[in-house]
């Protein structure tokens, strides 16, 4: 069956944009993470979900991130007003568990703000 | 202090060398720990699970100290193709995981 797929795969945005990176998990997995990771560090965990209830959201680094997965399948996450820091690639897994189970990762989303 | 920390590297090993890298924790409750394999600008991908009793998976082992609180990998006979960024994964609950930086691997014919 088909992998974890994002897109899109490159985004370049102006500061100030808003920005939604999408996120289909392999059918049937249930638990969904996001990850923002920067050049040279691991993936940093952004937020999780459970079907469709977002479980814990304690990684997303201000309000003006936002992530959804209103049918707990595709999922999206929102940026709005992009900055410059917002620079980096955004991953997405899923999981047929919760965080102690193998999470098959997307492509990821490679985000430059200009 | 990090919550999970490996050293960097760069490793730059000889093919067919044995090589290992540590990776410490800092949370005493973790539960669950993993080496995840991520090739240049590629998606981190499951290498191993490590298991209390430590685990091997061809010429892969895993180990696991929860009295020191680190995780190894040992990697015999290196490939060519085991040139990667290893990550140290930890997780303490359910949806709690902690990312290691990576060491950077790089195997020299």
């Amino acid at each position: 069956g088909a992998g974890v797929s994002q897109s899109p795969r490159y985004k370049v945005a102006k500061r100030g944009q808003d920005v939604a990176l999408r996120c289909d998990p392999i059918s049937g997995h249930v638990s969904l993470f996001w990850y923002q990771q920067a050049l040279g560090q691991g993936p940093e965990f952004l937020t999780y979900f459970q079907n469709e209830a977002q479980l814990d959201k304690s990684g997303l680094p201000s309000d003006r991130f936002f992530a959804e997965r209103p049918e707990g399948s595709v999922s999206t996450l929102k940026i709005q007003r992009t900055q410059q820091e917002d620079s980096a690639v955004y991953l997405c897994a899923s999981s047929q568990g919760d965080a102690g189970n193998e999470q098959y990762f997307g492509p990821g989303t490679r985000l430059t703000v200009t | 202090r990090k919550e999970v920390e490996q050293d960097p590297g760069p490793f730059n090993v000889p093919e067919g060398a044995t090589v290992a890298f540590n990776c410490t924790y800092s949370n005493s409750a973790s539960q669950s720990f993993f080496w995840y394999r991520q090739d240049c600008r590629k998606e981190p991908k499951l290498l191993m699970s490590v298991y209390s009793s430590g685990n091997e998976d061809g010429r892969f082992t895993a180990q696991l100290n929860r009295a020191s609180q680190y995780i190894s990998l040992l990697i015999r006979d290196s490939k060519l193709s085991d040139s990667a960024t290893y990550l140290c994964v930890v997780s303490s609950s359910a949806s709690k995981i902690i990312f290691g930086s990576g060491t950077r691997l790089s195997i020299r014919p």
